[in-house]
């Protein structure tokens, strides 16, 4: 098994424009977890989806936020129109659904993204 | 509700010497507990994880943590610090429940001198 693949690994992009994330979950898992890091902030849940079904948004900072799964195994996570603030590391993490006990995440390698 | 303290934000120890990183929780329910590990410019990775099984639990890298429910701790420990073990650590917990929602500490930063 590959992983949790993300991509870009690396981003620069200007002030205004729209940036997409990408994210491939394990074959298998049923739920998914974007992440945003920075110095700041530390890291902070942005959005989870449970069976492609988004469960919670409420860390998603603005309306310029959006983040969707069209199918069970891939997920994006788009910034229109992107900000300097919006500089950080993106991570995504993916893991079974369970009962309640909770196996904990897989996490992807993360995308740097810089706004200038 | 659920929440977690790392009570350190930065531990610097010398290589071949123990590591104790601490960790104390807040939860209304049995918890499920992780420390996770990143490196420089890399992704999270789980090192061990507790979940109602024995409360000392061993991980990968000679690292291991005990769930003392009394004391609502679970503090990591390893016995001799390798100078690969620099990296920030993240203790995490979980409620059932929760849909596997974890909650991260804001990470204690290790730092290991030869």
């Amino acid at each position: 098994d590959a992983g949790v693949i993300q991509s870009p690994r690396h981003e620069v992009t200007e002030m205004g424009q729209e940036v997409t994330l990408r994210c491939k979950l394990i074959s298998g898992h049923n739920s998914l977890f974007w992440y945003r890091q920075t110095m700041m902030r530390g890291l902070e849940l942005l959005i989870y989806f449970n069976n492609n079904v988004p469960i919670d948004d409420s860390g998603m900072p603005e309306d310029r936020f959006s983040a969707k799964m069209p199918n069970a195994s891939f997920s994006t996570l788009k910034i229109q129109p992107s900000e300097p603030r919006d500089s950080a590391v993106y991570f995504c993490a993916s893991s079974p659904t369970t009962g309640g006990e909770s196996y904990g995440y897989t996490f992807g390698s993360g995308t740097r993204l810089t706004v200038v | 509700a659920q929440s977690v303290t790392q009570l350190d934000s930065h531990v610097s120890v010398s290589e071949g010497t123990p590591v104790l990183l601490r960790c104390n929780y807040s939860s209304s329910y049995s918890p499920s507990l992780f420390w996770y590990v990143q490196h420089p410019n890399k992704g999270l990775q789980l090192l061990l994880k507790y979940t109602s099984a024995a409360t000392l639990v061993k991980g990968i890298n000679g690292f291991e943590a005990e769930f003392k429910k009394s004391e609502t701790s679970f503090h990591l420990t390893k016995p001799s610090a390798h100078m690969s073990d620099a990296a920030e650590y993240f203790c995490v917990v979980s409620e059932p429940g929760s849909q596997g929602n974890l909650i991260f500490g804001k990470g204690t930063k290790l730092s290991v001198k030869p």
